[in-house]
């Protein structure tokens, strides 16, 4: 079945990369992504990758996709006191479009 | 990036009692929404897929009966909690998804935190 997982948590200091590990198990998923959530509210959607790609970069992100391993990775450079959140990695479902999150890690950015 | 909103942003109600949850899309138009809940620092645990015009789709353990949904435009689902109980009691997140120019993406609401007393 289809299957993410996350650690759950990683604290860096301020000013630090931060590199958040993912893993799935759908070698069919199309597209996955990276969330952002803050305490009581909702999800943010950060970046995705298509599966056909390496990496992608966006100002602070890089995504890594290793598809060979089903490895996904967010590092978040120069972070800051504010991007401390739970992330989520998320794949596409090939039933309906549906998301398959995994457990979320908890980032906790020290100043 | 699409916007999602929700509404309301808390809710707090009676044992016995109805609650209704909106889910808008503000400047998109969305054929699917999906409705999640969220249990104190856990993931996302998918309820149903809510479809316009047609029946949601809901996930293996998900009482229908009990979570109402209802799609009837291209910029609403609402999801009704019928006959609420503690145990109901959670956060309750939809999604609106959009597809185009070769991508598909999911937006969030900002979540309706309900009590159940």
């Amino acid at each position: 079945g289809e299957d993410v997982e996350q650690s759950l948590f990683l604290s860096v200091r301020e000013g630090d990369s931060s590199v958040i590990n993912c893993t799935y198990t759908d070698s069919s998923s199309t597209y996955l992504y990276w969330y952002k959530q803050e305490p009581g509210a909702g999800l943010q959607l950060l970046t995705y990758i298509f599966s056909n790609m390496d990496m992608k970069q966006d100002q602070r992100l890089t995504v890594l996709l290793n598809k060979k391993d089903k490895h996904l990775s967010l590092r978040i450079a120069d972070t800051q006191t504010g991007d401390s959140a739970i992330y989520f990695c998320a794949e596409k479902s090939a039933q309906g479009g549906k998301l398959i999150f995994g457990q979320g890690t908890e980032l906790s950015v020290k100043p | 990036g699409a916007v999602v909103s929700q509404h309301p942003s808390r809710v707090i109600c009676k044992s016995g009692t109805s609650v209704k949850i909106e889910c808008r899309s503000l400047d998109f138009q969305a054929t699917t929404m999906f409705w999640y809940r969220q249990f104190p620092k856990q993931s996302l645990m998918l309820m149903a897929t809510s479809n316009e015009g047609s029946k949601a789709t809901y996930e293996q353990g998900v009482e229908k009966d009990k979570f109402l949904i209802n799609h009837a435009s291209l910029t609403l689902s609402t999801l009704t909690v019928t006959s609420a109980h503690p145990e109901d009691s959670s956060f309750y997140i939809c999604s609106a998804r959009v597809r185009k120019w070769g991508t598909d993406t999911q937006y969030f609401g900002p979540g309706t935190r309900l009590t159940v007393l």
